[in-house]
């Protein structure tokens, strides 16, 4: 069964720790994406990787940090330099680059900052 | 003009109703033009392309007016199911992948 996993669903930070959100795609996709979704906004681009071992900072990406070591891997770290880190996380990925690929999304995952 | 604009709503229909919703986008550029719908806590999930003047999916078209710059999201015969949140997307500059997201328009069907 293909698709996009991520977890955990719910992730709790206390104030200076650093965070791994874990994403993983079976498709074979070249690209992958994380974005941020806060209430009644649009989503927004954090990093995007066209490739393995390539990757490029989105619209966002100050205080965050990703990897891309594998194909089906591509894991957000948030760091302590993240001052307002709330919100729900979404991972996607697609065949290609190209301006008519279709994105698909995990199911997301839900970040509290205690 | 904001990169993707859309009108947030909420639109709120009785069951069967038809119902439009419109999105502005300001890159002239943009060939290609996506429709993802959003339910609750949940992650987008594409509706539907649109590369051309439009595209139609059973109770769902969609219209592309590039004169203009606006994309157009057609529901008719509304269901309670079709109730969610409908973003409109476009690609952000040439095959890069990157996509801008509207804040979306919620619709909710009542019966």
């Amino acid at each position: 069964d293909g698709g996009i996993t991520q977890s955990p669903k719910y992730l709790f930070r206390k104030e200076g720790q650093n965070v791994t959100l874990s994403c993983e795609q079976n498709l074979n996709h070249d690209a992958m994406y994380w974005y941020r979704q806060d209430p009644g906004q649009g989503l927004r681009l954090i990093y995007y990787s066209q490739i393995v071992n390539d990757f490029q900072k989105g619209d966002i990406a100050e205080g965050y940090s990703v990897s891309r070591e594998k194909k089906e891997s591509f894991p957000l770290t948030v760091t302590s330099a993240q001052k307002n880190p709330t919100a729900f996380y979404l991972c996607a990925s697609s065949i290609g680059f190209g301006d008519w690929e279709t994105q698909y999304f995990g199911p997301g995952t839900r970040l509290l900052v205690l | 003009r904001k990169e993707v604009e859309q009108d947030p709503g909420p639109f709120n229909v009785p069951e069967g109703a038809t119902v439009a919703f419109n999105c502005t986008y300001s890159n002239s550029a943009s060939q290609s033009f996506f429709w993802y719908r959003q339910d609750c806590r949940k992650e987008p999930k594409l509706l539907m392309s649109v590369y051309s003047s439009g595209n139609e999916d059973g109770r769902f078209t969609a219209q592309l007016n590039r004169a203009s710059q606006y994309i157009s999201l057609l529901i008719r015969d509304s269901k309670l199911s079709d109730s969610a949140t409908y973003l409109c997307v476009v690609p952000y500059s040439s095959n890069t992948g990157k996509l801008i997201f509207g804040q979306g328009t919620t619709l909710q069907v009542k019966p």
